[in-house]
Protein backbone atom coordinates (compact mmCIF):
# COMPACT_ATOMS: atom_id res chain seq x y z
CA UNK A 1 0.00 0.00 0.00
CA UNK A 2 1.40 3.63 -0.52
CA UNK A 3 1.95 5.85 2.28
CA UNK A 4 2.67 9.63 2.13
CA UNK A 5 4.63 11.21 4.52
CA UNK A 6 4.29 15.00 5.85
CA UNK A 7 7.47 15.36 8.63
CA UNK A 8 6.96 19.06 9.23
CA UNK A 9 3.43 19.64 11.31
CA UNK A 10 4.14 23.10 10.92
CA UNK A 11 5.99 25.77 9.39
CA UNK A 12 6.85 29.48 9.70
CA UNK A 13 7.76 31.85 6.93
CA UNK A 14 8.01 35.85 6.94
CA UNK A 15 6.46 37.52 4.13
CA UNK A 16 8.40 37.84 0.76
CA UNK A 17 10.78 34.60 1.45
CA UNK A 18 11.07 31.58 0.31
CA UNK A 19 9.95 28.46 2.42
CA UNK A 20 9.93 24.84 1.53
CA UNK A 21 7.81 22.22 2.76
CA UNK A 22 8.96 18.41 2.68
CA UNK A 23 6.76 15.29 1.35
CA UNK A 24 8.14 11.23 1.36
CA UNK A 25 6.10 9.25 -0.20
CA UNK A 26 6.80 4.99 -0.65
CA UNK A 27 5.50 3.22 -3.13
CA UNK A 28 6.44 -0.04 -5.52
CA UNK A 29 4.70 1.08 -8.36
CA UNK A 30 6.61 3.17 -11.48
CA UNK A 31 3.70 5.14 -12.66
CA UNK A 32 2.03 7.67 -10.49
CA UNK A 33 1.19 11.52 -9.88
CA UNK A 34 1.88 13.66 -7.24
CA UNK A 35 -0.01 16.75 -5.61
CA UNK A 36 0.12 19.20 -3.46
CA UNK A 37 -3.08 20.76 -2.33
CA UNK A 38 -3.69 23.94 -0.15
CA UNK A 39 -6.33 23.96 2.44
CA UNK A 40 -7.00 27.79 3.50
CA UNK A 41 -8.74 28.35 7.54
CA UNK A 42 -12.70 27.34 6.98
CA UNK A 43 -12.59 27.02 3.13
CA UNK A 44 -12.51 24.39 0.46
CA UNK A 45 -9.30 22.60 -1.06
CA UNK A 46 -7.66 23.68 -4.07
CA UNK A 47 -4.63 22.28 -6.06
CA UNK A 48 -1.33 23.58 -6.05
CA UNK A 49 0.57 21.96 -8.51
CA UNK A 50 0.84 18.47 -9.86
CA UNK A 51 3.96 16.10 -11.03
CA UNK A 52 3.69 13.46 -12.95
CA UNK A 53 6.10 10.27 -12.17
CA UNK A 54 7.84 10.04 -15.53
CA UNK A 55 8.50 12.97 -16.08
CA UNK A 56 12.12 14.42 -15.03
CA UNK A 57 11.29 18.12 -15.45
CA UNK A 58 9.97 19.59 -11.81
CA UNK A 59 6.73 21.26 -11.99
CA UNK A 60 6.30 24.94 -11.94
CA UNK A 61 2.94 27.23 -11.71
CA UNK A 62 4.04 30.78 -10.89
CA UNK A 63 5.33 31.29 -7.16
CA UNK A 64 5.14 27.09 -6.64
CA UNK A 65 8.02 24.46 -7.88
CA UNK A 66 8.70 20.98 -6.75
CA UNK A 67 11.56 19.31 -6.66
CA UNK A 68 10.68 15.61 -7.58
CA UNK A 69 13.62 13.09 -6.74
CA UNK A 70 11.98 9.90 -7.91
CA UNK A 71 14.88 7.68 -6.78
CA UNK A 72 14.49 9.02 -3.36
CA UNK A 73 10.65 9.39 -3.21
CA UNK A 74 10.74 12.49 -2.18
CA UNK A 75 8.39 15.50 -3.64
CA UNK A 76 8.84 19.02 -1.81
CA UNK A 77 7.25 22.11 -2.57
CA UNK A 78 8.94 25.54 -3.20
CA UNK A 79 7.23 28.93 -2.47
CA UNK A 80 8.87 31.87 -3.34
CA UNK A 81 7.95 35.49 -2.75
CA UNK A 82 5.48 33.94 0.26
CA UNK A 83 2.23 35.99 0.94
CA UNK A 84 -0.38 36.61 3.67
CA UNK A 85 -2.80 34.70 1.45
CA UNK A 86 -0.08 31.74 1.44
CA UNK A 87 -1.25 30.70 4.84
CA UNK A 88 -3.03 27.33 5.22
CA UNK A 89 -2.86 23.99 5.48
CA UNK A 90 -0.54 21.99 2.90
CA UNK A 91 -1.20 18.16 1.86
CA UNK A 92 0.85 16.28 -0.32
CA UNK A 93 -1.38 13.31 -2.14
CA UNK A 94 -0.51 10.52 -4.08
CA UNK A 95 -2.42 8.74 -6.96
CA UNK A 96 -1.96 5.74 -9.02
CA UNK A 97 -1.99 5.83 -12.37
CA UNK A 98 -3.44 2.12 -12.19
CA UNK A 99 -6.39 2.19 -14.49
CA UNK A 100 -7.41 -1.36 -13.13
CA UNK A 101 -7.43 -1.14 -9.49
CA UNK A 102 -8.05 1.92 -7.19
CA UNK A 103 -8.58 4.49 -10.01
CA UNK A 104 -8.06 7.74 -9.17
CA UNK A 105 -8.56 8.14 -5.48
CA UNK A 106 -6.05 10.58 -3.68
CA UNK A 107 -4.08 9.24 -0.73
CA UNK A 108 -2.66 12.10 1.47
CA UNK A 109 -0.20 13.49 3.89
CA UNK A 110 -1.31 14.74 7.63
CA UNK A 111 -0.68 18.26 6.28
CA UNK A 112 2.24 20.98 7.34
CA UNK A 113 0.39 23.95 8.60
CA UNK A 114 2.15 27.50 7.38
CA UNK A 115 2.01 30.56 8.76
CA UNK A 116 3.26 33.69 6.76
CA UNK A 117 4.74 36.15 9.09
CA UNK A 118 4.14 40.41 7.63
CA UNK B 1 -20.79 29.41 -9.39
CA UNK B 2 -20.23 26.16 -10.74
CA UNK B 3 -18.27 24.46 -7.81
CA UNK B 4 -18.56 21.50 -5.86
CA UNK B 5 -21.32 21.91 -3.42
CA UNK B 6 -22.31 20.37 -0.23
CA UNK B 7 -25.11 20.76 2.48
CA UNK B 8 -25.03 21.11 5.16
CA UNK B 9 -21.98 22.71 6.35
CA UNK B 10 -22.51 21.42 9.45
CA UNK B 11 -24.49 19.05 11.77
CA UNK B 12 -24.49 18.47 15.03
CA UNK B 13 -26.50 15.20 15.69
CA UNK B 14 -26.85 12.90 19.16
CA UNK B 15 -25.02 9.60 19.19
CA UNK B 16 -27.47 6.45 17.53
CA UNK B 17 -29.04 9.11 15.12
CA UNK B 18 -29.23 8.70 11.49
CA UNK B 19 -27.61 11.73 9.23
CA UNK B 20 -27.34 12.26 5.33
CA UNK B 21 -25.47 14.57 3.22
CA UNK B 22 -25.47 15.58 -0.21
CA UNK B 23 -22.86 16.60 -2.80
CA UNK B 24 -23.08 18.42 -5.92
CA UNK B 25 -20.95 18.07 -8.18
CA UNK B 26 -19.67 20.29 -10.93
CA UNK B 27 -22.09 20.25 -13.70
CA UNK B 28 -20.74 17.00 -16.59
CA UNK B 29 -18.24 15.84 -13.62
CA UNK B 30 -18.56 11.75 -14.17
CA UNK B 31 -16.57 11.13 -10.88
CA UNK B 32 -17.31 11.70 -8.04
CA UNK B 33 -15.35 10.89 -4.62
CA UNK B 34 -16.05 11.10 -0.80
CA UNK B 35 -12.89 11.84 1.90
CA UNK B 36 -13.28 11.85 5.72
CA UNK B 37 -10.79 14.23 7.33
CA UNK B 38 -10.24 14.14 11.16
CA UNK B 39 -8.88 16.61 13.07
CA UNK B 40 -4.80 16.50 12.64
CA UNK B 41 -5.33 14.03 9.82
CA UNK B 42 -5.12 14.47 5.76
CA UNK B 43 -8.17 13.87 4.13
CA UNK B 44 -8.66 9.63 3.83
CA UNK B 45 -10.58 7.88 0.99
CA UNK B 46 -14.25 6.20 1.35
CA UNK B 47 -15.63 5.86 -1.60
CA UNK B 48 -16.27 6.94 -5.19
CA UNK B 49 -18.93 6.86 -8.38
CA UNK B 50 -18.30 7.15 -12.02
CA UNK B 51 -21.55 8.37 -13.29
CA UNK B 52 -23.97 6.40 -10.90
CA UNK B 53 -21.47 3.03 -10.31
CA UNK B 54 -20.14 2.89 -7.00
CA UNK B 55 -16.72 1.56 -8.43
CA UNK B 56 -14.43 1.41 -4.83
CA UNK B 57 -15.01 1.75 -0.94
CA UNK B 58 -12.26 1.83 1.26
CA UNK B 59 -12.46 -0.60 4.40
CA UNK B 60 -13.42 2.68 6.47
CA UNK B 61 -16.63 2.32 4.80
CA UNK B 62 -18.50 0.39 7.58
CA UNK B 63 -21.74 -1.49 6.59
CA UNK B 64 -23.34 1.75 8.67
CA UNK B 65 -22.66 4.13 5.99
CA UNK B 66 -23.88 4.12 2.56
CA UNK B 67 -23.24 6.28 -0.34
CA UNK B 68 -25.24 6.68 -3.68
CA UNK B 69 -25.06 8.84 -6.87
CA UNK B 70 -28.81 7.87 -8.54
CA UNK B 71 -28.64 9.76 -12.15
CA UNK B 72 -25.47 10.03 -11.75
CA UNK B 73 -25.49 13.92 -10.65
CA UNK B 74 -25.42 14.14 -6.58
CA UNK B 75 -25.16 12.22 -3.92
CA UNK B 76 -25.66 11.14 -0.99
CA UNK B 77 -23.79 10.14 1.82
CA UNK B 78 -25.84 8.10 5.20
CA UNK B 79 -24.96 7.04 8.39
CA UNK B 80 -26.93 5.07 10.38
CA UNK B 81 -26.47 4.87 14.41
CA UNK B 82 -23.82 7.11 14.11
CA UNK B 83 -21.27 7.10 16.74
CA UNK B 84 -18.52 9.99 18.08
CA UNK B 85 -15.87 8.39 16.21
CA UNK B 86 -17.46 9.66 13.40
CA UNK B 87 -16.96 12.96 14.16
CA UNK B 88 -15.09 14.32 11.54
CA UNK B 89 -15.12 16.64 8.20
CA UNK B 90 -16.95 14.54 4.99
CA UNK B 91 -15.35 16.05 2.11
CA UNK B 92 -16.91 15.61 -1.59
CA UNK B 93 -14.67 16.01 -4.85
CA UNK B 94 -15.29 15.71 -8.20
CA UNK B 95 -13.71 15.32 -11.63
CA UNK B 96 -13.95 14.43 -15.21
CA UNK B 97 -12.86 11.86 -17.07
CA UNK B 98 -10.85 8.85 -16.21
CA UNK B 99 -7.06 9.97 -16.29
CA UNK B 100 -5.72 9.82 -12.61
CA UNK B 101 -3.90 13.52 -13.76
CA UNK B 102 -7.88 14.88 -14.30
CA UNK B 103 -7.91 17.50 -10.84
CA UNK B 104 -10.49 16.82 -8.66
CA UNK B 105 -12.04 19.88 -7.16
CA UNK B 106 -13.11 19.50 -3.58
CA UNK B 107 -16.39 21.07 -2.00
CA UNK B 108 -16.45 23.06 1.18
CA UNK B 109 -17.22 19.75 3.18
CA UNK B 110 -19.80 19.02 5.73
CA UNK B 111 -18.77 18.86 9.38
CA UNK B 112 -20.09 16.24 11.73
CA UNK B 113 -20.46 16.50 15.75
CA UNK B 114 -21.78 13.69 16.97
CA UNK B 115 -22.54 13.88 20.83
Amino acid sequence: AQTVTQSQPEMSVQEAETVTLSCTYDTSESDYYLFWYKQPPSRQMILVIRQEAYKQQNATENRFSVNFQKAAKSFSLKISDSQLGDAAMYFCAYRSENYGGSQGNLIFGKGTKLSVKP
Amino acid sequence: DTGVSQNPRHKITKRGQNVTFRCDPISEHNRLYWYRQTLGQGPEFLTYFQNEAQLEKSRLLSDRFSAERPKGSFSTLEIQRTEQGDSAMYLCASSLGQSPYNEQFFGPGTRLTVL
